[in-house]
């Protein structure tokens, strides 16, 4: 059963970037989709976007403006960043793997804040 | 963007007793080439990240008990637990994959009464 760990700050300051890091293991990067999703009691779950294997992205609209989905395969890492951060994007942020088409395995969370 | 909307938002039941979950989307989410329903049942319990239990809106994922089922298609779906047991206290979220953005209900939190 793979597992997956987020790890980054979680702390934030206004208009910086957020940076969080998902390794996966008990399971190789190949042939899933890697997802990041974040949970706030304002906007409940909310995906972010996700990286395919071969590296391919795929980002939700209301976001693709300011985030950026990287894979690291050679360690079993991908990475989430998110430019010019607001008090709305405090948030519990998960990595998710994705077989099919459903969230079939997540991180446990981390929570960021962002505030000065 | 698809919109799912779940009913109640929250819900008391006795212990023993069947609880019910609906779901329902903007658009259908039944994809006629594979005569499936793109949808799927979470349940996430306080502290921990949500988990699986039922995809394609009704085939439970492997070590789900069965007292939990899926059921519906094109826009309205329903999440029943036959017999509630004290563990299955939790939020349960519905969550449309038939496209992106990927999107989810608010979520409906499940008591004992």
């Amino acid at each position: 059963q793979v597992q997956l760990q987020e790890s980054g700050p979680g702390l934030v300051k206004p208009s910086e970037t957020l940076s969080l890091t998902c390794t996966v293991s008990g399971g190789s990067i190949s042939p899933y989709y890697w997802n990041w999703i974040r949970q706030s009691p304002g906007k409940g779950l909310e995906w972010i976007g996700y990286i395919y294997h071969s590296g391919s992205t795929n980002y939700n609209p209301s976001l693709q403006s300011r985030v950026t989905i990287s894979l690291v395969a050679s360690k079993n890492q991908f990475s989430l960043k998110l430019h010019s951060v607001t008090a709305a994007d405090t948030a519990v942020y998960y990595c998710a793997k994705m077989s099919a088409h459903w969230f079939d395995s997540w991180g446990q969370g981390t929570l960021v804040t962002v505030s000065s | 963007d698809i919109v799912m909307t779940q009913s109640p938002d929250s819900l008391a039941v006795s212990l023993g007793e069947r609880a019910t979950i609906d779901c329902k989307s903007s658009q259908s989410v039944f994809f006629s080439s594979n005569n499936k329903n793109f949808l799927a049942w979470y349940q996430q319990k306080p502290g921990q990240p949500p988990k699986l239990l039922i995809s394609w809106a009704s085939t439970r994922e492997s070590g789900v008990p069965d007292r939990f089922s899926g059921s519906g298609s094109g826009t309205y779906f329903t999440l029943t637990i036959s017999s509630l047991q004290a563990e299955d206290v939790a939020v349960y979220y519905c969550q449309q994959f038939y496209n992106t953005p990927y999107t989810f209900g608010q979520g409906t939190k499940l008591e004992i009464k």
